[in-house]
């Protein structure tokens, strides 16, 4: 069966710092790999998507990068972080446009 | 484009209660609509998908959803409420072929009250 993995759960880094979030999906090839940001009151806003290896659709423009190196890996990076970059980060996948998003279980970054 | 609204930021029910969680979508072509739950600090868990068959769903844990094309409504709903039915909920829309995008709402905070 496929299972995600989203690493670190929680993280708590300086105003500045660089950031790197890693994915990795299992059991399936070629997903469609997604980075989500969750901000209390606001909803999913979707960051990054990718539909093959190196890849990458930006949604919103912002201190924020994303890579696929691998096709199952997904990475979410930062030269330097902002206080508003702060929040719940989500990866998820899915086999193909048609289909649900299959999600990990986040990682809380907060930004002091 | 496409969009999800959900009516209700917070929607309070008593345990045993029914449970209407509404949704309405916006899309320019027939779409997929998906329906989550997202418990405190963990990812969102597909309660039920919508991929133009039936238009009633069933999901997990005693969900449903009935796609009403005339309305663009995609509500939810549990005849009967637990407490372990509290949580926030989630509507999604794709439009799936080449569209990759998947829109969420911006989430209903069910309480469910003894």
């Amino acid at each position: 069966s496929q299972t995600i993995h989203q690493w670190p759960a929680t993280l708590v880094q300086p105003v500045g710092s660089p950031l790197s979030l890693e994915c990795t999906v299992e059991g399936t090839s070629n997903p469609n790999l997604y980075w989500y940001r969750q901000a209390a009151g606001r909803g999913l806003q979707l960051l990054f998507y990718s539909v093959g290896i190196g890849q990458i659709s930006s949604e919103v423009p912002q201190n924020l990068s994303a890579s696929r190196p691998q096709d199952r890996q997904f990475i979410l990076s930062s030269k330097k972080l902002l206080l508003s970059d702060s929040g719940f980060y989500l990866c998820a996948w899915r086999t193909d446009s048609n289909s649900p998003l299959h999600f990990g279980n986040g990682t809380r970054l907060t930004v002091t | 484009a496409q969009s999800v609204t959900q009516l209700g930021s917070h929607v309070s029910v008593s345990e045993g209660a029914l449970v209407l969680l509404r949704c309405n979508y916006s899309s320019s072509v027939p779409p997929y609509l998906f329906w989550y739950v997202q418990y405190p600090n963990q990812g969102l868990q597909l309660l039920l998908k919508y991929t133009s068959a039936a238009t009633l769903v069933k999901g997990i844990n005693g969900f449903e959803a009935e796609f009403k094309k005339s309305e663009t409504s995609f509500h939810l709903t549990k005849p009967s409420a637990h407490m372990s039915d509290a949580a926030e909920y989630f509507c999604a829309v794709s439009r799936g072929g080449s569209n990759y995008k998947l829109t969420f709402g911006k989430g209903t905070l069910l309480t469910v009250n003894p």
